[in-house]
């Protein structure tokens, strides 16, 4: 079946630290992976996206790489900010049948000045 | 553009009473549409979604009910909520036809009971 595992939260870090969330997936063939930010008390954001192998989303800072031979989608940032502070969500849609995304637990990020 | 809104914001209502929440996208048509509830501190349960007009798909048992009315509405009731009913609730929708486009939620509604 389709299923995102996301690192277990949450996670301080000071201004200016480097982030990894790290999300690995379960599919057949290629779907497409996302990362959705939820700041405190509202809806989800897209974030970025990746829609095939090798792709590298980015957005605000934000990266991550769509890699099939370790099935992951890491999420990175070279330096962190405070306003980062939020829930952050690995997703994936898959290429078969359906039309249900899956969504990993999430990720709690608070970041100190 | 294409916008979603999700009303009301914040409710809070007696255990027993009957609940609806309303989900409108406007600036596309035939979206897929979902409803999602995130209970305190954890990750999204997809409760509900919907592939056209009068199309259901409901993907947990529970007390609640989803209905779309309309191409572009959707939604969630119960008739007689339950404490286990809190939460956030989350409305999206998504673009039907391509497997790239994401998913756009709204604000959310977050519902107490009492």
């Amino acid at each position: 079946g389709n299923s995102v595992t996301q690192m277990e939260g949450p996670v301080t870090l000071s201004e200016e630290a480097f982030l990894t969330i790290n999300c690995t997936y379960t599919a057949t063939g290629y779907p497409s992976l996302f990362w959705y930010v939820q700041y405190p008390g509202e809806g989800l954001q897209l974030l970025l996206k990746a829609t095939k192998a090798d792709d590298k989303g980015s957005n605000k800072g934000f990266e991550a790489t769509y890699r099939k031979e370790t099935t992951s989608f890491h999420l990175e940032k070279g330096s962190v900010q405070v306003s980062d502070s939020a829930v952050y969500f690995c997703a994936l849609f898959p290429p078969d049948t359906g039309n249900q995304f899956y969504f990993g637990t999430g990720t709690s990020l608070t970041v100190i000045p | 553009s294409q916008t979603i809104h999700q009303w009301p914001a914040t409710l809070v209502q007696p255990v027993g009473s009957p609940l609806s929440l309303e989900c409108t996208v406007e600036g596309t048509s035939n979206p897929n549409l979902y409803w999602y509830r995130q209970a305190a501190g954890r990750g999204l349960q997809l409760l509900f979604y919907s592939v056209g007009i009068g199309q259901i798909s409901s993907e947990v048992p529970q007390n609640l009910s989803a209905s779309r009315p309309q191409d572009r509405q959707f939604i969630l009731s119960s008739k007689k909520l339950l404490l286990s009913d809190s939460g956030f609730y989350l409305c999206a929708w998504s673009g039907q036809g391509s497997r790239n486009q994401p998913q756009h939620f709204g604000d959310g509604t977050r519902l107490s009971i009492l």
